[in-house]
């Protein structure tokens, strides 16, 4: 089957600007994280969601990251007021379980430049 | 506190020679320990875990508590070996966090 997706794949945003960034997990999976990975960095955690409730956001930077995932499949990372250290690729993982050895899928990451 | 450190951003070696890509760990408690890999215009995907102790595309890698470290090691490298390499950590209960390390860019020469 297909796996994670994410769009957009490229995003420049003009400081100030407010972004979305749409992650769609492998069907089924009920754990969805996302991460930010700078460059030349490893990816570093943002936020866990279990099924539709957001269980830990503690790698949120700060109140301007926002990150939904209603209805328990696709998940939306929202960026408020965007400043030049948000660029950064940002990467959706998904995994099948809740607890337990597990594997996370990643997507292919969306690309954001701040101008 | 959590932290994955990977010493070497670059690794340059030949067809055929061994490969060692050190990570070392700090973590209270026990965590479980993975190594993902990032082929060239590919995502980021898992190549082996210290629970399942298998060897995928001849790379190894065996936990040593002791020495808090998770190094993967491949006897003979080939070329398709050429990728970025990060060694990642989780907790042992639940779905985790990955804590990553800053990743290792292996070259594998002619």
């Amino acid at each position: 089957g297909a796996g994670v997706s994410q769009s957009p794949r490229y995003k420049v945003a003009k400081r100030g600007q407010d972004v979305a960034l749409r992650c769609d997990p492998i069907s089924g999976h009920v754990s969805l994280f996302w991460y930010q990975q700078a460059l030349g960095q490893g990816p570093e955690f943002l936020t866990y969601f279990q099924n539709e409730a957001q269980l830990d956001k503690s790698g949120l930077p700060s109140d301007r990251f926002f990150a939904e995932r209603p209805e328990g499949s696709v998940s939306t990372l929202k960026i408020q007021r965007t400043q030049q250290e948000d660029s950064a690729v940002y990467l959706c993982a998904s995994s099948l379980r809740t607890s337990g050895s597990y594997e996370q899928y990643f997507g292919p990451g969306t690309r954001l430049t701040v101008t | 506190a959590q932290r994955v450190t990977q010493p070497e951003k670059l690794l340059s070696v030949f067809k055929g020679a061994p490969v060692e890509l050190k990570c070392n760990y700090s973590y209270s408690g026990s965590p479980e320990l993975f190594w993902y890999v990032q082929y060239s215009r590919q995502r980021l995907q898992l190549l082996l875990r210290h629970i399942s102790r298998e060897s995928i595309k001849g790379f190894t890698a065996d936990l040593n508590k002791g020495e808090t470290s998770f190094h993967l090691k491949k006897p003979f490298a080939q070329e398709e070996d050429s990728a970025m390499y990060y060694c990642a950590l989780s907790g042992l209960r639940g779905a985790q966090k990955l804590v990553f390390g800053q990743g290792t860019r292996l070259t594998i020469n002619p």
